[in-house]
Parts: C-alpha cells; sequence; structure tokens
C-alpha cells in the first residue's frame, strides 16, 4: 500500500500569514495528488486535484505543486475562514486503493 | 444538481452487518464518467478509504477491510450500498460516499453529508 505522511500534523497562523503543509507518499505517484479542507461536522471539500489543478470556486490563494513523492499545498494571505483541517489524498493509476495524509490541523495564533 | 445523501440505522449492534445506502441525484451511477467511493472517519480522527464501485460494477477495496466489505449499485434506484459485516465498536464512524471523476486523478469532488454509525449493543 501506498502511505502518505502530512506535516506538520498542526500549526497556528495568524490571518494575513502564507503557510504550507507537505505530504510525501512512500513511492511515486506522479502527479495523482488531491488536496482537500474539510471543518468540524462538515465533509471534506475538495482544494486542489492532480497536485497543481485548483478546483472551480476555489479562491486562488490556495497552490498545490509537487510531483513523484513530494506535494506541498500552499496558502497565501490567510482568511478566517480557511482555518481548518487539511487532507492529502493519493489515487495513483496503478495501484486501485485510496490513501489520506493523517492531516493537518491549521488554528488562530 | 448532482447531490449524494447517505442513508442508514444510526446505531448497530456488534457482530452484526452495517448496511448504508447513498442515493445520488442528477446523474446516473451507470453513466460510465464516475467512480462512487465510501469513505469514513472515527471520532476526531483522519479519514479511511473503504472501497470504490464503478459503472459497470467492478469494485476496489481497501486491503485493511476486503473482508468485510461489500459495496454494490442499484441501477433502478441508483444508489449504491455499502455492508460491513462483523461490526465492532472500532466501526463506529461518519460514513461518506463519493464521487470521483474516471480520468480525473482520482479527486472526490463530490461528497455526501455523511451518516453518523455508532456500535453499541
Amino acid at each position: 500500500d501506498i502511505q502518505m505522511t502530512q506535516s506538520p500534523s498542526s500549526l497556528s497562523a495568524s490571518v494575513g500569514d502564507r503557510v504550507t503543509i507537505t505530504c510525501r507518499a512512500s513511492q511515486t505517484i506522479s502527479n495523482y495528488l488531491s488536496w482537500y479542507q474539510q471543518k468540524p461536522g462538515r465533509a471534506p471539500k475538495l482544494l486542489i486535484y492532480a497536485a497543481s489543478s485548483l478546483q472551480r470556486g476555489v479562491p486562488s490563494r490556495f497552490s498545490g505543486s509537487g510531483s513523484g513523492t513530494d506535494f506541498t499545498l500552499t496558502i497565501g494571505n490567510l482568511q478566517l475562514e480557511d482555518f481548518a483541517t487539511y487532507y492529502c489524498q493519493q489515487s495513483d493509476s496503478d495501484a486501485p486503493a485510496i490513501t489520506f495524509g493523517q492531516g493537518t490541523r491549521l488554528d488562530i495564533k | 444538481q448532482v447531490q449524494l445523501q447517505e442513508s442508514g440505522p444510526g446505531l448497530v449492534k456488534p457482530s452484526q452487518t452495517l448496511s448504508l445506502t447513498c442515493a445520488v441525484s442528477g446523474v446516473s451511477i451507470t453513466s460510465g464518467a464516475y467512480y462512487w467511493s465510501w469513505i469514513r472517519q472515527h471520532p476526531g480522527k483522519g479519514l479511511e478509504w473503504i472501497g470504490k464501485i464503478d459503472y459497470r460494477g467492478r469494485t476496489d477495496y481497501n486491503p485493511s477491510l476486503r473482508s468485510r466489505v461489500s459495496i454494490s449499485e442499484d441501477t433502478s434506484d441508483n444508489q449504491l450500498s455499502l455492508d460491513l459485516s462483523s461490526v465492532t465498536a472500532a466501526d463506529a464512524a461518519v460514513y461518506y460516499c463519493a464521487r470521483s471523476v474516471v480520468g480525473g486523478w482520482g479527486a472526490l469532488d463530490l461528497w455526501g453529508q455523511g451518516s453518523v454509525v455508532t456500535v453499541s449493543s
């Protein structure tokens, strides 16, 4: 199975900050990497797919990069509504199983 | 617009089978354009993929749950089903159904609101 290691597990930031979350796959997954935002009591929401493509309707302050095994999610100019938990997810075409990172909780400093 | 709605008993007894359905509206589950997944989230924990089914009824499962899980589709009612047998307290979670686009890098672009399952006698 492909394992996804996400870091940090939590971080604190202020409105207007820029933050970066990283995700590492245990083997290469090309660009089969997605990022999600989840708020308490709500279903996850897709932010980024194919490692760097912004899902329709998602603000442009969210961006993704990476390929192979190392990926990042960057949120620029943090807004109040961005404080949530973020997950990465892989879905490599050669391995039909889907796996998620363990999540990063983003709190207000 | 396309919507997913999970439903099922909120309480299941240990050793019994958990059965949930996901009603899909706005698109046919047999359209060939999508995969349909089940994901769960234990209280206060992260996301765990359970398995998926395609329009031809082909399934893939999480290896850790494969011996106990079955995902099927009811084309007449346009809904998906999840059966998880021999449940224990460790199966208590919020269960989500979600959609991914075929050829869409496996991204889950649409989710239901989730169904809370408690396991208790």
